[in-house]
């Protein structure tokens, strides 16, 4: 078992529709989780970053992490084309590397 | 703005050849990272470095080598290359070595072995 889960997709959904992307994960030592987004032709770039539990919101973004049950998810509001991309799911435990999930591919059409 | 650059964007070797990827940051970071990126297998960790000529080895570093010389530049070196090395190989940095800090990514080279 991969200790982080995330579904490839693709998903593909119409404009101005809500996005859930999400992450499962194995080691309850985690405690930082990110999520990057990677545009085709393009290194990923950080997006959200949260520590511990809880919910963060960031424009169109949310991220959500509950620790209890081991999951993870990107909230997109009012998804635009511009937001087509590949979505990675990363986390720590803050002593030893990240690890990724393997991305969701995302697609928004007008 | 933060850069990490990679001296190719797209590489074609032959099997058995010596290849170098180069990558560079403006970050002044201690911290550098080199990934593959394969389809539904995420970013593996081949090799990071913590400092200037120390290196440790990541998830899978056979086949691979390293260099950090100066600060800011890193090496991947792939001593010979072979079809299954196909891949798209991803350079960070970061002020941490863990994920309690953001790593910066280049664009990444498309390496074709044949």
């Amino acid at each position: 078992q991969k200790e982080v889960e995330q579904d490839p997709g693709p998903l593909s959904v119409p404009e101005g529709a809500i996005v859930s992307l999400n992450c499962t994960y194995s080691n309850s030592a985690f405690q930082y989780f990110m999520w990057y987004r990677q545009y085709s032709r393009k290194g990923p770039e950080l997006l959200m970053y949260t520590y511990s539990s809880g919910n963060k919101e960031d424009g169109r973004f949310t991220a959500q992490v509950d620790k209890s049950s081991k999951y993870i998810s990107l909230f997109i509001r009012d998804s635009q084309p511009s937001d087509s991309a590949t979505y990675l799911c990363a986390m720590s435990d803050g002593y030893n590397k990240l690890i990724f999930g393997a991305g969701t591919r995302l697609a928004v059409h007008p | 703005d933060v850069k990490v650059t990679q001296s190719s964007r797209y590489l074609v070797k032959r099997t058995g050849e010596k290849v170098f990827l180069e990558c560079v940051q403006d970050m002044d970071h201690e911290n550098m990272f080199w990934y593959r990126q394969d389809p539904g297998l995420g970013l593996r960790l081949i090799y990071f470095s913590y400092d200037v000529k120390m290196k440790e080895k990541g998830d899978i570093p056979e086949g691979y080598s390293v260099s950090r010389e100066k600060k800011e530049r890193f090496s991947l070196i792939l001593e010979s290359a072979s079809t299954n090395q196909t891949s798209m190989y991803l350079c960070a940095g970061g002020k941490g070595l863990a994920g309690n800090y953001e790593q910066y990514f280049g664009p990444g080279t498309r390496l074709t072995v044949t």
